[in-house]
């Protein structure tokens, strides 16, 4: 199975400031159509895990323009360019590529310092 | 608008079995595969079960392989997930999500609110 790690794992940050938050696959997500599975998901506090990015860098619909995905073979980046209050919560990575099982990162904690 | 409502969840003795249910609208249930995703109190992100858009294809996480089942209707617009052999560590919330049928990765994108199961004597 990939594993997958994100970092850090506890985001303290201020307002109006950027966030980054660093995943890393245990093996290569390029798909063999050339496309990288990676997806990231926002789970704000007591509700349900949304789709912020899929193949890496591609906003969902909906997803402010702050929020951006970079990244190839094994390192991927979250990043948040200007921090605002509805941000907190915790950021999951999730891997589609080499299935099953699909598997996520273990979750970072973004907070308002 | 797209909705996934999960319901079944509930308090159950070890060794007892359960049924979730995911009940969708706002979209064509038919061209999705769906997903059974579960969160231990406190915890991160499991994924559980999948089945393809026709039912022709099922996948298990290890850790429910051999009790748990997936089964959809698509006449109802609905996928179930039957959990048998209930241990204390399937207790979480079980969502449910879905994947558009021509995205090879089945890549979840909307999520249901979840449903929660304690599994406990």
């Amino acid at each position: 199975d990939v594993v997958m790690t994100q970092s850090p794992l506890s985001l303290p940050v201020t307002l109006g400031q950027p966030a980054s938050i660093s995943c890393r696959s245990s093996q290569g997500l390029e798909y063999s159509d050339g496309n990288t599975y990676l997806s990231w998901f926002q789970q704000r506090p007591g509700q349900s895990p949304r789709r912020l990015i899929y193949r890496v860098s591609n906003r969902d619909s909906g997803v402010p323009d702050r929020f951006s995905g970079s990244g190839s073979g094994t390192d991927f980046t979250l990043k948040i360019s200007r921090v605002e209050a509805e941000d907190v919560g915790v950021y999951y990575c999730m891997q589609s590529t080499h299935w099953p099982p699909w598997t996520f990162g273990q979750g970072t904690q973004v907070e308002i310092k | 608008q797209v909705q996934l409502v999960e319901s079944g969840g509930g308090v159950v003795q070890p060794g007892r079995s359960l049924r979730l249910s995911c009940a969708v609208s706002g979209f064509t249930f038919n061209n999705y595969g769906m997903h059974w995703v579960r969160q231990a109190p406190g915890k991160g992100l499991e994924w559980v079960a999948a089945i393809w858009y026709d039912g022709n294809y099922k996948y298990y996480a290890e850790s429910v392989k051999g009790r748990f089942s997936i089964s959809r209707d698509n006449s109802k617009n609905t996928v179930y997930l039957q959990m048998n052999s209930l241990r204390a560590e399937d207790t979480a919330v079980y969502y449910c999500t879905r994947s558009y049928y021509l995205d090879s990765s089945a890549t979840p994108d909307y999520w249901g609110q979840g449903t929660l199961v304690t599994v406990s004597s």
